[in-house]
């Protein structure tokens, strides 16, 4: 199935270093999600970016829609513990006045204290 | 708020058997949208369900099958089970396009 690529796919950091990851896509979307899921748990919603170049933030969180409306990034700042866990990205595909979500391979966060 | 529920959490089926998944939206939502998750192919889109009709479907063979009741609430059935379709499966339920929640899913196990 059609996945959208995502990077880097794992990533160990420090307790208390800025995180970066993106997502990027063959096809322009209209809405990205970031979604972040635990083990045995669904996907939460963390941040929903609507505009190209729109550049959206929800505490440590930091996200942006990327201007060729291709990609998107996500950013966390001082992470933390509780911030180990998988990120997903999701971006919006339209078609015939409906709509479904395409989901990014995922970004594996290992944070070391 | 109540958010999105699935029954039951875990499953476990036999191969050939069938199996019936329940998923009731956040309250006020009308869009349930239905995915499974692999290890080895992510979440990928199953089909979409908005006031009691299927708008939306993904690349599953017809054993998928799911519908809408009136109060929104969902169900999925997969029929003839496989190995391969042990996976867990998430719905998801939205009051716009503009965002999507979804429940805690579904650890179906097929042996």
């Amino acid at each position: 199935g059609q996945q959208l690529n995502q990077s880097p796919q794992s990533m160990f950091i420090q307790e208390g270093e800025d995180v970066s990851m993106n997502c990027t896509s063959s096809s322009i979307f209209n809405t990205w999600l970031w979604y972040k899921q635990d083990p045995g748990e669904g996907p939460v919603l963390l941040i929903a970016l609507y505009k190209a170049g729109e550049l959206t933030s929800n505490g440590r969180l930091t996200a942006q829609f990327g201007i060729t409306r291709k990609d998107s990034f996500l950013n966390i700042s001082a992470s933390i513990p509780s911030d180990v866990g998988i990120y997903f990205c999701a971006g919006q595909e339209r078609s015939s006045g409906t709509y479904k979500y395409i989901f990014g391979t995922g970004t594996r966060l290992k944070v070391l204290a | 708020k109540a958010g999105v529920t699935q029954t039951p959490r875990y499953l476990i089926k036999t191969r050939g058997q069938q199996v019936t998944l329940s998923c009731s939206p956040i309250s006020g939502h009308r869009s349930v949208s239905w995915y499974q998750q692999t290890p080895g192919q992510g979440l990928q889109f199953l089909f979409e369900y908005f006031s009691e009709t299927q708008r939306n479907k993904g690349n599953f063979p017809g054993r998928f099958s799911g519908r809408q009741f009136s109060n929104s609430r969902s169900e999925m059935n997969v029929s003839t089970l496989e190995l391969g379709d042990s996976a867990l499966y998430l719905c998801a339920s939205s009051l716009s396009a503009r965002e999507q929640y979804f429940g805690p899913g579904t650890r179906l196990t097929v042996t």
